[in-house]
């Protein structure tokens, strides 16, 4: 069975760093480009990054740009997210989302998601 | 950057009642369009990706049309475990993607 968690969300001060992670299970992780989507309270669904399976390219909406750095550990079949810089802006509950890989390119499974609040 | 605008912003059916969302592009995406389900508190579900093809496991009822610009999800018959928000996806961009604001299923 294909399990998708993130981990690492939690209330951080306007300007700090806060780094998220997945933890993946039940299929090849090294074969999937992987995404973080954001969804802010109450608001709908923002992709926010994503990363090739082997770590080589990556790709990030203009908002976070030079803020965040998605990386991945394919031995630990791991995703992360290390956001700096932090805004309120960026309030949202977190989600890593698992690329079909097809070229369709939709997001076939999603972990549950973790809160990050910025706030003062 | 590719925008994408969905219509209704929410909707009001009965069980029963066939019910069609559209989502339009900014720009030609081909067929490449996703569409999801999201209930409250939970992680959104695919539904339909390629336009028009059903994930595994998605009930028949739940269809999807349109290329180009234009797209449509239908809902034939509406179940109570449909009331939710739908959310399209353009995946053409890949590996910049985009969704749709939202349409939420609301009961009448």
């Amino acid at each position: 069975e294909v399990q998708m968690v993130e981990s690492g969300g939690g209330l951080v001060q306007p300007g700090g760093s806060l780094r998220l992670s997945c933890a993946a299970s039940g299929f090849t992780f090294s074969d999937y480009c992987i995404s973080w989507v954001r969804q802010a309270p109450g608001k709908g669904l923002e992709w926010v990054a994503n990363i090739r399976p082997d770590g080589s390219e990556k790709y990030y909406v203009d908002s976070v740009k030079g803020r965040f750095t998605i990386s991945r550990d394919n031995a630990k079949n791991s995703l992360y997210l290390q956001m700096n810089s932090l805004r309120a802006g960026d309030t949202a509950v977190y989600y890593c989302a698992r690329d079909t890989m097809t070229p369709a390119h939709s997001f076939d499974h999603w972990g549950q998601g973790t809160l990050v609040t910025v706030s003062s | 950057d590719i925008q994408m605008t969905q219509s209704p912003s929410s909707v009001f059916a009965s069980v029963g009642d066939r019910v069609t969302i559209t989502c339009r592009a900014s720009q030609g995406i081909s067929s490449w369009l996703a569409w999801y389900q999201q209930k409250p508190g939970k992680a959104p579900k695919l539904l339909i990706y390629a336009a028009s093809t059903l994930q595994s496991g998605v009930p028949s009822r739940f269809s999807g049309s349109g290329s180009g610009t234009d797209f449509t999800l239908t809902i034939s018959s509406v179940q109570p475990e449909d009331f939710a928000t739908y959310y399209c996806q353009q995946t053409n961009g890949f590996p910049l993607y985009t969704f749709g604001q939202g349409t939420k299923l609301e009961i009448k």
